[in-house]
């Protein structure tokens, strides 16, 4: 099955620095790579996704990008703040017998981002 | 946030005891998860629906069932609870399978004693 490795676990940045998140995954089937958020206490809400008929995807301060070739894709924050504090997960879709997946997600183990103002 | 509740959001039971948790949706999706969350394993897959009465095993299904009986409604059951589910439980729907987006319900949180 699919595995996804996340790294690093823990990441701490200054208010307005950049932070990376990478990923790599082992099926080269996987098809979709979605990012989600986790504040304290609260579930997981997407902020952004690619599939992988595209390289790169920017959302305002946040992007993606995807190497199909190398297996791995990462999250870029821009201008990071305070609120930009959280756990970050991403994950890959496999696709599974006769081209479906059902929708199944792969996650990796997750970053905790800390922002200081 | 999508239409999507889960009962109860926090249980304490006792080893051997069956729990069954419940995932509602509104938003008529056909594709159903339960995931369980972990510190340092982040969510794992335990089993998925895609259709009414249509289940599957996920990576992590071992000491847990399923049913789908409507549309709007995925129980999972433990059938017999030991310490090692202790958990976080989140279910999420999807309306396409495959490149669609997952949303999570506000999960659940289960003590197992």
């Amino acid at each position: 099955g699919e595995n996804v490795e996340q790294h690093p676990s823990t990441l701490s940045v200054q208010e307005g620095d950049s932070a990376v998140i990478k990923c790599t995954y082992s099926d080269s089937a996987s098809n979709y790579f979605p990012w989600y958020k986790q504040e304290l206490g609260k579930r997981p809400q997407l902020i952004i996704d690619i599939r992988s008929n595209v390289g790169e995807k920017k959302d305002q301060r946040i992007a993606v990008t995807l190497n199909k070739t190398a297996k791995h894709f990462s999250l870029h924050i821009t201008e990071t703040q305070p609120e930009d504090s959280a756990v970050y997960f991403c994950a890959a879709s496999p696709k599974g017998a006769g081209g479906t997946s059902y929708g199944k997600l792969t996650f990796g183990q997750g970053t905790i981002l800390t922002v200081h103002p | 946030d999508a239409g999507i509740t889960q009962s109860p959001r926090h249980k304490v039971t006792e080893t051997g005891t069956p729990v069954t948790l419940r995932c509602h949706q509104t938003e008529n999706h056909r594709y159903m998860y339960w995931y369980r969350q972990d510190p340092g394993h982040g969510l794992r897959l335990i089993h998925y629906s895609y259709g009414v009465k249509d289940t599957d095993k996920g990576e992590v299904s071992d000491g847990y069932s399923v049913s789908r009986s409507k549309t709007e409604d995925f129980l999972l059951t433990l059938e017999s609870a030991t310490s090692s589910q202790t958990s976080v439980y989140f279910c999420a729907i999807s309306e396409l399978a495959g490149t669609d987006t997952q949303y999570f319900g506000p999960g659940t949180r289960l003590t197992v004693l």
